[in-house]
């Protein structure tokens, strides 16, 4: 199992601002993912964050608006960038050691956007 | 889309009693997988079936899957309070690397 810390847990922002997000784990792990989940919604897988390269995004995500970084293979970091209400969402990050086996989630961070 | 979607979409039950969730999904899949998520907070791993398993269990758990009709369920065996929650099924739509998440089942057990 892993153990996962995100934060913040959650933040009120001002539009056109930015936020990173921080996702640390108690152990080294294989893949780390970013999830966003909109309000009454499920998951959506934004990128798979990728030790030493530039993250792997899914269709309808970009660098641009979400860089991530993962120095090692315990930290990573979400920014939310230039931000407006369409961005509020819960933003997870997960863990696992394998690919497509269980994922280890953090508690999230409730964003919300003025 | 590859989301699967789930059914029903809210289910409230009494204490003691059982509760079923249904899931389908579209395409064909190495496993699927059953998450737990409490008031809008990170997700907690259930239960995961593998393509060729027909039926797996977990303490009050029964997760049963029928690849012929892709679609697969979740029971809850004398539910609690403390089982209300929202609970999702994943697929990995045969995909390396790529969970699909279905649309969720909001189950409130009333004590």
């Amino acid at each position: 199992s892993a153990v996962i810390s995100q934060k913040p847990s959650r933040d009120i922002c001002q539009r056109g601002t930015s936020l990173t997000i921080q996702c640390q784990v108690d152990s080294q792990v294989t893949m780390m993912f970013w999830y966003r989940q909109q309000p009454g919604q499920s998951l959506t897988l934004i990128a798979t964050a990728n030790q030493g390269s530039e993250a792997t995004y899914e269709s309808g995500f970009v660098i641009d608006k979400f860089p991530i970084s993962r120095p090692n293979l315990t930290f990573s970091t979400l920014t939310v960038s230039n931000m407006s209400p369409e961005d509020s969402s819960i933003y997870l990050c997960s863990v696992a050691q394998s690919p497509n086996e269980k994922l280890f989630f953090g508690s999230g961070t409730q964003l919300s956007v003025l | 889309s590859q989301q699967g979607e789930e059914d029903p979409q809210a289910l409230s039950i009494q204490e003691g009693e059982n509760a079923t969730m249904n899931c389908s999904y579209k395409t064909s899949i190495n496993n699927l997988q059953w998450y737990r998520q409490n008031s809008g907070r990170g997700l907690v791993h259930l239960i995961l079936i593998r393509s060729n398993e027909r039926e797996k269990h977990s303490g009050r758990l029964r997760v049963t899957l029928d690849t012929s009709k892709k679609s697969s369920s979740l029971l809850i065996t004398a539910s609690r309070a403390a089982d209300t929650a929202s609970y999702f099924c994943a697929t990995d739509g045969g995909r390396a690397n790529n969970l699909f998440f279905g649309t969720g089942t909001r189950l409130t057990v009333i004590p």
